[in-house]
């Protein structure tokens, strides 16, 4: 079975400074998905970017980047810039390759960022 | 396009009682799953619907079930409800075997038990 592990409950960043969350993962997988989701006080469940472990390069999306360690099994979210509205819950997930496989959560990591 | 919408958004029941909850999919999607959410913990997976029927269960006991409609909307039942069902049930919708791509979480649904 395969284990997601964020290891901070909470954090803190100033206003436009950087940030970066933890996630560790366990699985005997080749070939997997990783995702970050953030979830506001409205609850949704929102993708904040993906990433194929095939895939050596890591995703980017705007101020949104990964760094993917596969050996250490590490996917740790890197927020640029921070903004208020990133205040949130974040999660980071595991899929596996196949199809129709449920998506595996960490405990999340609440980020405040302070004004 | 509208995504992913959850009814109710909020439920108190008794203990014992019996609760359904409603999924409309993200238009295009086919795929429903259920996810239950304990405060302070990451969402765990119930079950899965593709093609109206179950597709994959998580550890979750027979208490739990859902139906998957025609038009691809799903129902999550709950029967003899104890205090820990209470939780925020999400739906989550993709289309068929594509979900490596993500899935589109609706808002959830709010379940007290008291």
């Amino acid at each position: 079975a395969q284990t997601v592990t964020q290891s901070q409950p909470e954090m803190s960043v100033q206003e436009a400074e950087t940030v970066t969350l933890s996630c560790t993962y366990d699985t005997s997988e080749n070939n997997y998905y990783l995702f970050w989701y953030k979830q506001p006080p409205s609850r949704q469940m929102i993708l904040v970017i993906r990433q194929e472990a095939y895939k050596q390069q890591n995703a980017t999306e705007n101020r949104f980047s990964v760094n993917f360690q596969k050996a250490a099994k590490s996917f740790s979210l890197k927020i640029s810039d921070s903004q208020l509205g990133d205040t949130a819950m974040y999660f980071c997930a595991f899929m596996k390759h196949e199809g129709n496989t449920p998506l595996v959560f960490g405990k999340g990591t609440r980020l405040s960022v302070i004004a | 396009d509208a995504g992913v919408t959850q009814s109710p958004t909020h439920l108190i029941k008794t203990r014992g009682q019996q609760v359904t909850l409603r999924c409309s999919p993200k238009s295009g999607h086919d795929t429903v799953s259920w996810y239950q959410q304990a405060l302070g913990q990451g969402p765990q997976f119930i079950f899965q619907y593709y093609e109206e029927e179950e597709r994959q269960r998580g550890n979750f006991p027979d208490r739990f079930s859902g139906h998957q409609f025609p038009n691809y909307s799903s129902e999550l039942n709950v029967n003899a409800l104890l205090l820990g069902d209470s939780a925020l049930y999400l739906c989550a919708s993709s289309l068929g075997r594509r979900i490596n791509y993500g899935y589109t979480f609706g808002s959830g649904t709010r379940l007290t038990v008291v």
